[in-house]
């Protein structure tokens, strides 16, 4: 079964550090998502992307973070200079349409822990 | 008013009990509804989807009623393999689908 893949799968990072957490979508998946969750709270979503551009984002996503498809299969998160309360796990997610009943499929995350 | 409310549990029920967790959503533009399971530190893997009908998959049956903003799941003869995480996830469409998940209800199933 196709399934999205993190990687790495936990960061430690010095606060002001850039971090670049990547992601590899189901391959047919046209709509790639990201979102976080800190320890012990709720699963927050960051941002969404179609064709080469972000359709959404959260009010989380500021100027520190960033997205990119740089080639046909990789979707990467970029946090610029990371700030202790950027610890978190990060989750990436792919669907094959924007529907809103459509599945989207969510990759085992990334633990980062920022010190 | 948090726009996905979950009672956060945890539920600790006996092994072949019935449990049933209730999720209320506050937009009413909202426009697909789903539950969703995660286990410790993992990530949230789709259980089912809720459709104004109501639906039935195996021992888990989700009900939905739009008019009170409402989202149910239902489990039947619970498995010690059913204890995790149980989130209600809410679907508001604009330019993209924006997911909006709930806290969660924690259930432990006991031998």
């Amino acid at each position: 079964e196709p399934e999205v893949t993190q990687t790495p799968s936990h960061q430690v990072t010095q606060m002001g550090q850039e971090v670049i957490l990547r992601c590899v979508p189901i391959s047919n998946h046209l709509y790639f998502y990201w979102y976080r969750q800190i320890l012990g709270q709720k699963v927050e979503f960051l941002v969404s992307f179609y064709n080469n551009e972000i359709s959404e984002k959260s009010e989380i996503f500021d100027d520190q973070f960033s997205v990119e498809r740089p080639d046909g299969s990789n979707f990467t998160l970029k946090i610029r200079s990371t700030k202790l309360e950027d610890s978190a796990m990060y989750f990436c997610a792919s669907s094959s349409d924007r529907k809103p009943q459509e599945t989207q499929y969510f990759g085992p995350g990334t633990r980062l822990l920022v010190l | 008013r948090k726009e996905v409310e979950q009672d956060p549990g945890p539920f600790n029920v006996p092994e072949g009990a019935t449990v049933a967790f209730n999720c209320t959503y506050s937009n009413s533009a909202s426009q697909s509804f789903f539950w969703y399971r995660q286990d410790c530190r993992k990530e949230p893997k789709l259980l089912m989807s809720v459709y104004s009908s109501g639906n039935e998959d195996g021992r888990f049956t989700a009900q939905l009623n739009r008019a009170s903003q409402y989202i149910s799941l239902l489990i039947r003869d619970s498995k010690l393999s059913d204890s995790a995480t149980y989130l209600c996830v809410v679907t508001v469409y604009s330019s993209a689908s924006k997911i909006i998940f709930g806290s969660g209800t924690r259930l432990s199933i006991r031998p």
